[in-house]
Formats: C-alpha cells, sequence, structure tokens
C-alpha cells in the first residue's frame, strides 16, 4: 500500500515550457487534490476534484489545468510555465466517508518541487 | 474564504517541554485538521478534528466550535517533533476546499 505518490520528485523548467504532474493514489479515494505550498504562505489549493471524471477550481487555479481520467490519478499540467509557478506542489487524496461525508482525513504525497527559471 | 490565523509562528522548546499551538478560524466550520510537516517536507495528518477532544500518545487536541479555535497540545516533547505544525479547516458549503493556515514552526533541541 503505497498511499500517495508523485512523480516527478523534482524538476527544474525554462520560462515557457510544459509539464505535467502525475498523482497515484491507492487508497480507492474518491477526492484528490492538489496545493502548492510558498515559503510563509501555507497551503494553497490549486484544483480538485471529487470523482473520477470531474474537477473544480480551488484558491490558486490560474496557469494550471487538471485531469481526472481515472480515479487513482490526478494530473495537473502547467501549459506555459512562469517563474511565479516555482514552489512545491502537493497531492492528496480523501475518502468520502460511510455516509457520503466528505470530511475525511487527508492524505498527502511527498511533493514535487518546481524551479522554473 | 475562510481565514485561517496560527500562533504563535515560531516557537522553540528544549526536549521534555511542554507546549500548546493555537488555530483561530473566521467563520464557523465543520472541518478541521492539524498536519506536521517533518523537516523533510512530508506532511502527515494528525487530528480530524472539527469539535471536542482527540488523543493520540503525547500529542491531543481540542476544538471548541462555538468559539472558533482550535488548540493542539504536545506533551514531553522530542527532537522528532520538530517541523512545521498546519491548521486547516473547511465550512463544508465547498467540497475538498480546506483552507490552510500559515502554520507554527517548531524547533525542539536536545
Amino acid at each position: 500500500n503505497a498511499g500517495v505518490t508523485q512523480t516527478p520528485k523534482f524538476r527544474v523548467l525554462k520560462t515557457g515550457q510544459s509539464m505535467t504532474l502525475l498523482c497515484a493514489q491507492d487508497m480507492n479515494h474518491e477526492y484528490m487534490y492538489w496545493y502548492r505550498q510558498d515559503p510563509g504562505m501555507g497551503l494553497r489549493l490549486i484544483h480538485y476534484s471529487v470523482g473520477e471524471g470531474t474537477t473544480a477550481k480551488g484558491e490558486v487555479p490560474d496557469g494550471y489545468n487538471v485531469s481526472r481520467l481515472k480515479k487513482q490519478n490526478f494530473l495537473l499540467g502547467l501549459e506555459s510555465a512562469a517563474p511565479s509557478q516555482t514552489s512545491v506542489y502537493f497531492c492528496a487524496s480523501s475518502y468520502e466517508g460511510v455516509l457520503g461525508s466528505y470530511n475525511s482525513p487527508l492524505h498527502f504525497g511527498n511533493g514535487t518541487r518546481l524551479t522554473v527559471t | 474564504g475562510i481565514q485561517v490565523e496560527q500562533s504563535p509562528p515560531d516557537l522553540i522548546l528544549q526536549e521534555g517541554a511542554n507546549s500548546t499551538l493555537r488555530c483561530n478560524f473566521s467563520d464557523s466550520v465543520n472541518n478541521l485538521q492539524w498536519f506536521h510537516q517533518n523537516p523533510w517536507g512530508q506532511l502527515i495528518n494528525l487530528f480530524y478534528i472539527p469539535s471536542g477532544t482527540k488523543q493520540n500518545g503525547r500529542l491531543s487536541a481540542t476544538t471548541v466550535a462555538t468559539e472558533r479555535y482550535s488548540l493542539l497540545y504536545i506533551s514531553s516533547s522530542q527532537t522528532t517533533d520538530s517541523g512545521v505544525y498546519f491548521c486547516a479547516v473547511d465550512r463544508g458549503s465547498t467540497l475538498g476546499r480546506l483552507y490552510f493556515g500559515r502554520g507554527t514552526q517548531l524547533t525542539v533541541w536536545p
């Protein structure tokens, strides 16, 4: 049981390049999230998904796109990277709960450190 | 969104000391979680505690939802407790919208 796995762990991009971050979970969780963490800012939600085939915007969605084609995978794309997207990106997932409540603990991946030069 | 304020921003302790971390939030919530981010960057869920009190070993947490605050207690601190502690809340009106505070940086010296 690997939990939440993020790839890659590190990446350096040049301004204007594109890339995709992959998140995979093996806990059969319905909900998946992408956060970014910047110094002194805590974590901010980029996009999230409440099930296969669905996505929604979070607090800071601009410059990112996501897809949830399979329940276990949640992809975060940067179409044209900018230095402001230099950050540590965390994927998380959570289980819906017995009564359909979304109030269940988040499980995080180990993060992807992205630098855009 | 909901405003989440954590205090203190930094805390330095000697091993064996006790500490209390506070999380204030600006609106009623039905989801509150505490996380520990270790020095290697890994985020671990400590408690899901929208109300009441929970204990797990040397750690315990209390949330008083009506007064909009939560406390995380660390007793007999150890060097492995070092890291950043985050509080995150959600009012429940929108799925998955956890709002994080800026964290408390805890350093425990041997």
